[in-house]
Formats: C-alpha cells, sequence, structure tokens
C-alpha cells in the first residue's frame, strides 16, 4: 500500500497568514492526490483534487500543487474558519489512503 | 442539495454483527461510486469499501474483507454496509460517501462500537 506522510502534524498561525502543508506519498502517484478539510465533529469536506484541481465553491485561498511524491496544500490567507484537520489521500492504486492529518489552529 | 443520512451504527459485542444504511439525495444515486470510510475516535480516515453504480465492481480494505459486505439499492437511493463478526478495532465513526476515488460529498457519520 502506498503511505502517505504529511507535514507538520500540527501548527499554529496568525490570522492572514500563508500556511502550507506538505504530503509526501511513498512511491509515485501522479497527480492523483486529493485534500480534506475536517471540522471537530463533522465529516471531511473535499477542497482539492487531481492534485491541483478547486473544487467548485471551495474558497480560492486554498489551492494545491505537486506532482509525482511531493505535494503542498497552501492557504493563502488563513482565515479563522479554517481551523480544521487538514488530510491528503492517494487515489493512484487501492487500497485508497490517507495521510495522517495537520491540524491547523489559530495562534 | 447533496445529503447523504447515515443510520445504523450501534453499540456490540465482540463477533456480533450490525447493518449501517446511508440515505442518499439531491443528485442522481445511481449515477455514482459510493464508498464507505471509517474514522477511530481521535484517529485518521481508513477508507473500507467501494462500490459501482451497477454493484459491480466492489473493493474492500483487507482489514474488513471476508467480514464486511457493501450492496447499493438504486431503486431506493440507498447504500448498505453489512459488518459480521465485529471486532474491537472496528470500532468508529462510519461515514457515507459519494465517489470511489476521490469523496466529493460525506454524511456526518454513524458511531459503531465494539466493546464487551
Amino acid at each position: 500500500a502506498i503511505q502517505l506522510t504529511q507535514s507538520p502534524s500540527s501548527l499554529s498561525a496568525s490570522v492572514g497568514d500563508r500556511v502550507t502543508i506538505t504530503c509526501r506519498a511513498s512511491q509515485g502517484i501522479g497527480s492523483n492526490l486529493a485534500w480534506y478539510q475536517q471540522k471537530p465533529g463533522k465529516g471531511p469536506n473535499l477542497l482539492i483534487y487531481d492534485a491541483s484541481s478547486l473544487k467548485s465553491g471551495v474558497p480560492s485561498r486554498f489551492s494545491g500543487s505537486g506532482s509525482g511524491t511531493d505535494f503542498t496544500l497552501t492557504i493563502s490567507s488563513l482565515q479563522p474558519e479554517d481551523v480544521a484537520t487538514y488530510f491528503c489521500q492517494q487515489f493512484n492504486s487501492y487500497p485508497l489512503t490517507f495521510g495522517p492529518g495537520t491540524k491547523v489552529d489559530i495562534k | 442539495q447533496v445529503q447523504l443520512v447515515e443510520s445504523g451504527g450501534d453499540l456490540v459485542k465482540p463477533g456480533g454483527s450490525l447493518r449501517l444504511s446511508c440515505a442518499a439525495s439531491g443528485f442522481s444515486f445511481s449515477d455514482y461510486y459510493m464508498s464507505w470510510v471509517r474514522q477511530a475516535p481521535g484517529k485518521g480516515l481508513e477508507w473500507v469499501s467501494y462500490i459501482s453504480e451497477s454493484g459491480r465492481p466492489i473493493y474492500y480494505a483487507d482489514s474488513v474483507k471476508g467480514r464486511f459486505t457493501i450492496s447499493r439499492d438504486n431503486a431506493k437511493d440507498s447504500l448498505y454496509l453489512e459488518m459480521n463478526n465485529l471486532r474491537a478495532e472496528d470500532s468508529a465513526i462510519y461515514y457515507c460517501a459519494r465517489g470511489g476515488s476521490w469523496v466529493d460529498y460525506w454524511g456526518q457519520g454513524t458511531l459503531v462500537t465494539v466493546s464487551s
């Protein structure tokens, strides 16, 4: 199975800061990566698919990049409502796997 | 709007069985792959199973293969997960999810607790 690692595991940033989360795959997965946001007590929400395609309705401050083994999720200007845990997920091969998550909060 | 509403979660003893249901609305259910994804309390996400629009192909994670059965009823816009021989490590929130590669809509989840 393809393993996904995320860094950092948690971060604290100020409102308006640029935030970057990294996801690394144990082998190349092309652009077959999605990013999700999960708020406490809720199911996850899709933000990005195909590594860089923004889901309709997701604020444009979210962006994704990368291919192969290294990927990033960027929040260009952190907002209070972005406090959540962020997961990456590969869909290049089965079993589909998720990263362990990055918890983001406000400083 | 797309809605996925899970039900059936409960407290069950090890070795027991449970059937989860997911009622879908707001989209053409028969046009989409559907999946179950679970999350142990305070832990990460694990893909459990998916089923194609027609019911084949089907995928299971190794951790549940032979014990869980996914099915769907397109006439009722419903997805199911039959869980047998449950183990403590199956305890989790189970999410109904639209998609078989990435998931674009998730339900709120139903809690399954396996404990004596």
